[in-house]
């Protein structure tokens, strides 16, 4: 099993373009997330997503958007990026709270630096 | 909404020696305290977790404890390794809020000198 992959690795983006973060996961988890990772603020949650065709906003949505077409992808997109967009972002992925198993299994992260 | 600080930001230990790192949270709704330990590179990974009706949780040589009363849990690590040497993260969650809605703390970079 590969358990959560992050695409791309590393992204320079200019003020103004757009992109997606793709997350995959092979663990046949309900619930996805979003997280961006700065300096000194540990993980913040973006968005999340707790099945197939459902997603909500987490702590620091905006500017952001998700989609989950299919269970095991999560998407992450950037319309018009902005300098305060710089960050880490992680995917995580975990089984639905009924089945009592906190357990977040992140991936390896996403660079992004936005000029 | 909840908010967890976590000291100190860096803990600089020699090998052998214990470290202690500590968090505090504001809502008393929660009750799921984990610990996630993230190496350079790398997303972070959970090390040891902590619910409300217990008060302490070891794992080797790691433990956990909790003071509900005084909203604060720490992390403890005796016979520190240069392999130790990461960022961990404490956070907390209140059971049944949807989604596992964990509120991190800022992180803690903990060095081990051999």
């Amino acid at each position: 099993n590969a358990g959560v992959t992050q695409t791309p690795k590393f992204r320079v983006l200019k003020t103004g373009q757009s992109m997606t973060l793709l997350c995959a996961q092979d663990m046949n988890h309900e619930y996805m997330y979003w997280y961006r990772q700065d300096p000194g603020m540990g993980l913040r949650l973006i968005h999340y997503s707790v099945g197939e065709g459902t997603t909500a906003k987490g702590e620091v949505p905006d500017g952001y958007n998700v989609s989950r077409l299919k269970k095991q992808n999560f998407l992450l997109g950037l319309e018009s990026a902005a300098p305060s967009q710089t960050s880490v972002y992680f995917c995580a992925s975990s089984y639905s709270r009924d089945r009592r198993n906190e357990k977040l299994f992140f991936g390896s992260g996403t660079q992004l630096s936005v000029l | 909404g909840e908010n967890v600080e976590q000291h100190p930001s860096t803990l600089s230990v020699q090998e052998g020696d214990s470290a202690v790192i500590k968090c505090t949270y504001s809502d008393s709704a929660s009750n799921y305290f984990p610990w996630y330990k993230q190496e350079l590179g790398k997303g972070p990974q959970l090390i040891i977790d902590i619910r409300s009706n217990v008060g302490e949780k070891k794992d080797q040589r790691i433990a956990v404890t909790l003071n509900k009363t005084a909203k604060h849990f720490s992390l403890h690590i005796t016979e520190t390794q240069p392999e130790d040497s990461a960022v961990y993260f404490c956070a907390a969650s209140p059971w049944g809020n949807a989604g596992n809605m964990l509120t991190f703390g800022g992180g803690t970079r903990l060095m081990v000198k051999p």
